[in-house]
């Protein structure tokens, strides 16, 4: 089955300590994105990947680190997590690199809450 | 101001109903428009996507985009209570390629 996945769906943890949140495809994928969802806030683009080794930063990306060493892989890293970071989180992925990756395919979504 | 204002909701229609949401934006850049479907604790799911200006129809759901007035629209004919759920419009362009915006979504509930 086609699909993104996330892991983990939920986490709790303390502010300063670093975690890791991986996203993998497993469609081939050249484009992946991570995104944030926030209450009266939407869905803001916080990095994106146009391939293995290339990344950009979105529109939110102060406190987190990306990188993509392998073509379906594409973790999402909190240095030093902070409360204003927690969010519902939400890894993305498509064929199309061009004009935006026009259609994404997005992960279940990973919870998480910075205490 | 936001790159993209879509309209807040939340809205509510009986079954059956024509639904129009919409978007307006101020990029002129934006070349590529896509509408998302989320369902509670889902992540979204493409519905549509248009290139340019002009219209786009599957189904029940059609896409309209007016790039000249910076404003898209999504409607939906014969609504079903499997509707309810967030709309997100999202876009982007051919320059900065890889960057999407999206609206904040609106919330539909289609009542039976």
């Amino acid at each position: 089955e086609a699909q993104v996945t996330q892991n983990p769906r939920y986490l709790i943890t303390v502010t300063g300590k670093k975690l890791t949140v991986t996203c993998s495809q497993n469609m081939n994928h050249e484009y992946m994105s991570w995104y944030r969802q926030d209450p009266g806030l939407g869905l803001r683009q916080i990095y994106y990947s146009m391939n293995v080794e290339v990344t950009d930063k979105g529109d939110v990306p102060e406190g987190y680190k990306v990188s993509r060493k392998e073509k379906r892989n594409f973790p999402l890293i909190l240095e030093s997590p902070s409360p204003n970071q927690t969010s519902l989180y939400f890894c993305a992925s498509s064929l199309n690199s061009g004009g935006g990756a026009y259609e994404q395919y997005f992960g279940p979504g990973t919870r998480l809450t910075v205490t | 101001q936001k790159e993209v204002e879509q309209d807040p909701g939340p809205l509510s229609v009986p079954e059956g109903a024509i639904v129009s949401l919409n978007c307006t934006y101020s990029n002129s850049a934006f070349q590529y428009f896509m509408w998302y479907r989320q369902y509670s604790r889902k992540g979204p799911e493409l519905l549509m996507y248009t290139y340019s200006s002009g219209n786009k129809e599957d189904g029940r759901f059609t896409a309209q985009v007016d790039k000249s007035s910076k404003y898209i629209s999504l409607f939906i004919r014969d609504s079903q209570p499997s509707d309810s759920a967030t709309y997100l419009c999202a876009m982007s362009g051919n320059t900065n390629a890889g960057k999407s915006t999206f609206g904040d979504g609106t919330t539909l509930t289609v009542k039976p």
